[in-house]
């Protein structure tokens, strides 16, 4: 069974311009979740979808940053324009049914790095 | 916003050891949930215990958990070189079901 897929692995961009983030989920998981990472910290949730719907939003800057997941499968964060304090990394993850049954299966994340 | 605070927040051990982490927590929980991440990686689940559940194996580790002093324990038994990584806990926050990861630590085996 294939694991959640990020790409890119890495991007470098100069602050203002655009970026996007794709991420392809583990199959049949309905639930996919988006987080931010920061080096030496916990990943902090930015969005949440239950199927095509965002069911948590509140952490998500939503001047500059914007999800979707059409379709309840791929989804895509993009932030525009980006600034210097968006270096971190941004990490997808996947599960059955939503965090209370359990299991969260993450991606390798995407390393951001503004200049 | 991150609700859990793990310690201590660096561990360095030798192999063959117990290693033994801690986790609080400020609000009611539904459940709380320990990830393990190697560096660079994305975070692998290890374990879940339930807010009505006190103590849960799975292996070599140990979970512990007592909700009236919001906080849990992660017991690595006989650590290995391999077991060297960040350890997190996440909660699932009662009411309203927000998920929360911890500051984390780091653990290092000495082979």
């Amino acid at each position: 069974e294939a694991g959640v897929v990020q790409s890119p692995r890495y991007k470098i961009i100069e602050k203002k311009q655009p970026v996007a983030f794709w991420c392809n989920p583990i199959s049949g998981h309905n639930t996919l979740y988006w987080y931010l990472q920061n080096l030496g910290q916990g990943p902090e949730l930015l969005i949440r979808y239950e199927n095509e719907e965002a069911v948590d939003d509140s952490q998500l800057p939503k001047d500059r940053f914007s999800a979707e997941r059409l379709k309840g499968v791929d989804s895509t964060l993009k932030i525009q324009p980006a600034e210097l304090g968006d270096s971190a990394v941004y990490l997808c993850a996947s599960s059955i049914g939503g965090h209370r049954g359990g299991t969260q299966y993450f991606g390798p994340g995407t390393r951001l790095l503004v200049l | 916003s991150q609700q859990g605070e793990e310690d201590p927040q660096a561990l360095s051990i030798q192999e063959g050891e117990n290693a033994t982490m801690n986790c609080s927590y400020k609000t009611s929980i539904n459940n709380l949930q320990w990830y393990r991440q190697n560096s660079g990686r994305g975070l692998v689940h290890l374990i879940l215990i339930r807010s009505n559940e006190r103590e849960k194996h799975s292996g070599r580790l140990r979970v512990t958990l007592d909700t009236s002093k919001k906080s849990s324990s992660l017991l690595i038994t006989a650590s290995r070189a391999a077991d060297t990584a960040s350890y997190f806990c996440a909660t699932d926050a009662a009411p309203g079901n927000q998920f929360y990861f911890g500051t984390g630590t780091s653990l290092t085996v000495i082979p």
